[in-house]
């Protein structure tokens, strides 16, 4: 079955760069997504990026996908204590319509 | 345009009994999911619905169940309710076109089984 790996937490001062990394094991995966999830509320979509493609910009996020390695990347520049929250890898195979999701990555940007 | 609510925010159950939890999907959306946060875990599938049928189902057991209605709105029912089954229970709708899937989440019922 699919797996989708993170490593639980990342920590940052602000203004530097952070960088949130994702393994996943789905060969087939067709859509790689980035989720966002505040205290006390859902997941917001940050981007996405297609599976033929290898990366993707988006203002202050950049998504770099090695599809050999199957590792996705999120980084965000210039850090903003605003940033602090739970980052959600998730992947979509082609053969099916349900997203699977990584256990997320707590970020804490501290002054 | 309306995003994602569900209801209640907060719900407190004793072992053994019911629940229902509700969803009203994003509006021009046709696909509702329903998803499993427990404490510090990433969401888990629960199960799908599209236009009023069930499309797909992930591990969970018979005594979760759902519906939706014309309307696209949304219910997920658990019966015999444990003490395992205290999580964030996320509602996600989208719009089943194509490939791509960006699921829009609302905040979540948080339910608390006693």
């Amino acid at each position: 079955g699919e797996d989708v790996e993170q490593s639980l937490f990342l920590s940052v001062r602000e203004g530097d760069s952070s960088v949130i990394n994702c393994t996943y094991t789905d060969s087939s995966s067709t859509y790689l997504y980035w989720y966002k999830q505040e205290p006390g509320a859902g997941l917001q979509l940050l981007t996405y990026i297609f599976s033929n493609m290898d990366m993707k910009q988006d203002q202050r996020l950049t998504v770099l996908l090695n599809k050999k390695d199957k590792h996705l990347s999120l980084r965000i520049a210039d850090t903003q204590t605003g940033d602090s929250a739970i980052y959600f890898c998730a992947e979509k195979g082609g053969g099916s319509y349900i997203p699977t999701f990584g256990r997320g990555t707590s970020l804490i940007v501290h002054p | 345009e309306t995003g994602v609510t569900q209801s209640p925010t907060h719900l407190i159950k004793t072992r053994g009994q019911q629940v229902t939890l509700r969803c009203s999907s994003q509006s021009g959306h046709n696909t509702v999911s329903w998803y499993q946060q427990a404490l510090g875990q990433g969401p888990q599938f629960i199960f799908q619905y599209y236009r009023e049928e069930e499309n797909g189902r992930g591990n969970f057991p018979p005594r979760f169940s759902g519906l939706q209605f014309p309307n696209y709105s949304s219910e997920l029912n658990v019966n015999a309710l444990e003490l395992d089954d205290s999580a964030l229970y996320l509602c996600a709708s989208s719009l089943l076109e194509g490939d791509k899937r960006t699921l829009h989440f609302g905040n979540g019922t948080r339910l608390t089984v006693t």
